[in-house]
């Protein structure tokens, strides 16, 4: 079957630290994978995504990797900010025509 | 285009209640997925269309939900009888789905409170 692993939070960094957030999956075929983010009170917001094996996602500084090797897709930026404060959630779209999501990870990023 | 629009933003009702939330997605896409989010876990699939057949709805949570999407345009989900467990945030996403192109915008979603 199709799941997803994010490493539990909550995370807290520095403004300007470096972020990783680990995700691990297991599919059956070829999904794509996602990375969204959450704020508070708002739906989920399209960050990045990659379609195929070795692609690399990016947008805002953030950055992915589809590893299909380690069955990973870990969440990336050298420099955080307050603004980067939220939830962010890991999914992936295969077989079955529907998105599955990790439970999310909760980054806080103190001035 | 505003994105995915979902109303009410908020719903409370008492138990026993039906409710009925309305999603109206992007314009052009052709699918439209609901999800349910509760506190601090990740989205739960509940069902999707593609244009106005509903493709799978084995994982509605029971048979007090259904959801409907007529003419392939906006889309309903209601619950009957709801109960304080039926208390989370429903989500509704679109995608246009062409090749590998499978990304869904998601609405701000409508939190219910089941009291």
């Amino acid at each position: 079957g199709n799941s997803v692993t994010q490493m539990e939070g909550p995370v807290t960094l520095s403004e300007e630290a470096f972020l990783t957030i680990n995700c691990t999956y297991t599919a059956t075929g070829y999904p794509s994978l996602f990375w969204y983010v959450q704020y508070p009170g708002e739906g989920l917001q399209l960050l990045l995504k990659a379609t195929k094996a070795d692609d690399k996602g990016s947008n805002k500084g953030f950055e992915a990797t589809y590893r299909k090797e380690t069955t990973s897709f870990h969440l990336e930026k050298g420099s955080v900010q307050v603004s980067d404060s939220a939830v962010y959630f890991c999914a992936l779209h295969g077989t079955g025509n529907q998105f599955y999501f990790g439970t999310g990870t909760s980054l806080t990023v103190i001035p | 285009d505003t994105g995915v629009s979902q109303d009410p933003r908020h719903k409370i009702t008492k138990r026993g209640q039906n409710v009925t939330f309305r999603c109206d997605p992007i314009s052009e896409h052709n699918r439209l997925y609901w999800y349910r989010q509760t506190l601090g876990q990740g989205p739960e699939f509940l069902t999707y269309f593609q244009n106005e057949a509903q493709l799978e709805k084995s994982r509605l949570l029971s048979d007090r939900f259904s959801a409907e999407r007529p003419k392939g345009s906006f889309s309903t989900l209601e619950i009957q009888r709801t109960e304080q467990g039926d208390s989370a945030m429903y989500l509704c996403a679109s995608s246009l789905v062409e090749g590998l192109n499978t990304e869904a915008f998601f609405g701000q979603g409508t939190r219910l409170t089941v009291v």
